[in-house]
């Protein structure tokens, strides 16, 4: 299985600023995703982190709110951009392996005040 | 992807197996079942996953009719900390883009 970590585990933060979150794997994978999970509800997919290239956003996800970076095939960032009270919710960085299995980080719970 | 009908709730007695259901009809022949679960807070676990054959690991097993119209996520002997959220998904072999319902919630009662 894939190990990984993300950091922060938690943050709060202002209205306005942004937050960037790491993702480290501690293997090559070849997928990658981001995900939100807000209060009370079911996990929902942000985009899929391309290494080398421009992430792929799900309907109602944009670049310029959710910034995603893929350098290589273990580590990727999501940001959070000008941060609303609405953005609370946790965020999870997943992974494919090599078995076609998916893992899931531990999640960042970002509360927004 | 297929979509998945789950119970929202169930309650199991602690030591007894606990049976969680999926109705996924419309799933095709190349889609795998996957079952996860989350446990407050946490990220998702992955539990079990199977094509056709029923399977069997160290934490479940999972079984398929023959159809493969519907399944079953079978804790054999539930604990305390088998309390989660369990959600099962249908998916492509190769491309794993998960969508996530709503799933059971499974509430283990001593």
């Amino acid at each position: 299985s894939a190990v990984i970590s993300q950091k922060p585990s938690r943050d709060i933060c202002q209205r306005g600023t942004s937050l960037t979150i790491q993702c480290q794997v501690d293997s090559q994978v070849t997928m990658m995703f981001w995900y939100r999970q807000q209060p009370g509800q079911s996990l929902t997919l942000i985009a899929t982190a391309n290494q080398g290239s421009e992430a792929t956003y799900e309907s109602g996800f944009v670049i310029d709110k959710f910034p995603i970076s893929r350098p290589n095939l273990t580590f990727s960032t999501l940001t959070v951009s000008n941060m609303s009270p609405e953005d609370s919710s946790i965020y999870l960085c997943s992974v494919v392996s090599s078995y076609n299995e998916q893992f899931f980080g531990p999640g960042t719970r970002l509360t927004v005040l | 992807d297929a979509k998945t009908t789950q119970p929202p709730s169930m309650d199991c007695a602690e030591g007894r197996a606990a049976n969680l259901p999926c109705n996924h009809s419309t799933i095709s022949g190349n889609e795998y079942v996957y079952w996860y679960r989350q446990i407050h807070s946490q990220g998702p676990q992955y539990i079990i996953h199977g094509l056709k054959n029923n399977e069997t690991n160290e934490m479940a097993s999972l079984i398929i009719t023959e159809d493969r119209k519907s399944s079953t996520l079978i804790l054999p002997h539930a604990t305390l900390r088998d309390t989660a959220v369990y959600y099962c998904i249908v998916l492509r072999g190769g491309y794993q883009k998960v969508t996530f319902g709503t799933g059971t919630k499974l509430q283990v009662i001593p």
